[in-house]
């Protein structure tokens, strides 16, 4: 089965910045991953997805992640923080568990500092 | 508007009490779930349903059960409330197909946040 591991409960950045979250992934075979934002009192929303196409994916908001086999991660980047950014951000991948559940990370809250 | 509908949005409750989160969708999606959100926890699946008539446990499903007996609708029941479940509950559909979450994804409704006392 499939998990994700977030290195980082909270990241604070500068708007105008970049800024980058951690995610490493683990799993026997080639994953598929996903990055979900979720604003203050709001539901989720998916960043971007990786289903093996391409290893670099991007996203909506400017946001892209890399996938790399080698280090086991899926980090999030994007190159200027922007105010609205400020979010819990969460890694996530189906858990190949024979139907279409997802495990998610424990999440990692974006502040961005004007 | 197409989505995932759920009610209540807010919710207090004594412990011991009963009550249903609602859930429904007009996607004609096959698969259905319920995950609860606890800070510093991400979102645990509490059960999920790949069809009318049919459900399973997700990690965590002590205190609560769920039906669907139509596609639209998955109902989650807190059968005796306890504070432990004071949380987030957010409901999420997709298409069925095993495996596919990663080509059709999930849409989310916007949450219920309920309060045991």
């Amino acid at each position: 089965a499939q998990s994700v591991t977030q290195l980082d409960s909270h990241v604070s950045v500068s708007e105008g910045t970049p800024v980058l979250l951690r995610c490493n992934y683990s799993s026997s075979y080639s994953p598929s991953l996903f990055w979900y934002v979720q604003h203050p009192n709001k539901g989720l929303q998916l960043l971007l997805k990786y289903t093996s196409a391409a290893t670099l994916v991007k996203g909506i908001n400017g946001f892209e992640a890399e996938f790399k086999k080698s280090e086991t991660s899926f980090h999030l980047t994007k190159p200027s923080a922007h105010m609205s950014d400020a979010a819990e951000y969460f890694c996530v991948a189906p858990t190949q568990t024979g139907a279409n559940n997802l495990f998610f990370g424990t999440g990692t809250r974006l502040t961005v500092i004007p | 508007n197409a989505g995932v509908t759920q009610t209540p949005k807010f919710q207090v409750l004594k412990t011991g009490q009963s009550m249903t989160l609602q859930c429904a969708q007009d996607m004609n999606h096959e698969y259905m779930s319920w995950y609860r959100q606890d800070p510093g926890m991400g979102l645990r699946l509490i059960h999920y349903s790949v069809g009318a008539g049919i459900t399973d446990q997700g990690e965590v499903p002590n205190g609560y059960n769920v039906s669907r007996s139509t596609t639209e609708d998955f109902p989650l029941r807190l059968l005796s409330a306890a504070p432990s479940q004071t949380s987030v509950y957010f409901c999420a559909s997709s298409y069925s197909i095993i495996g596919t979450a990663a080509n059709y994804g999930y849409t989310f409704g916007s949450g219920t946040r309920l309060t045991v006392v």
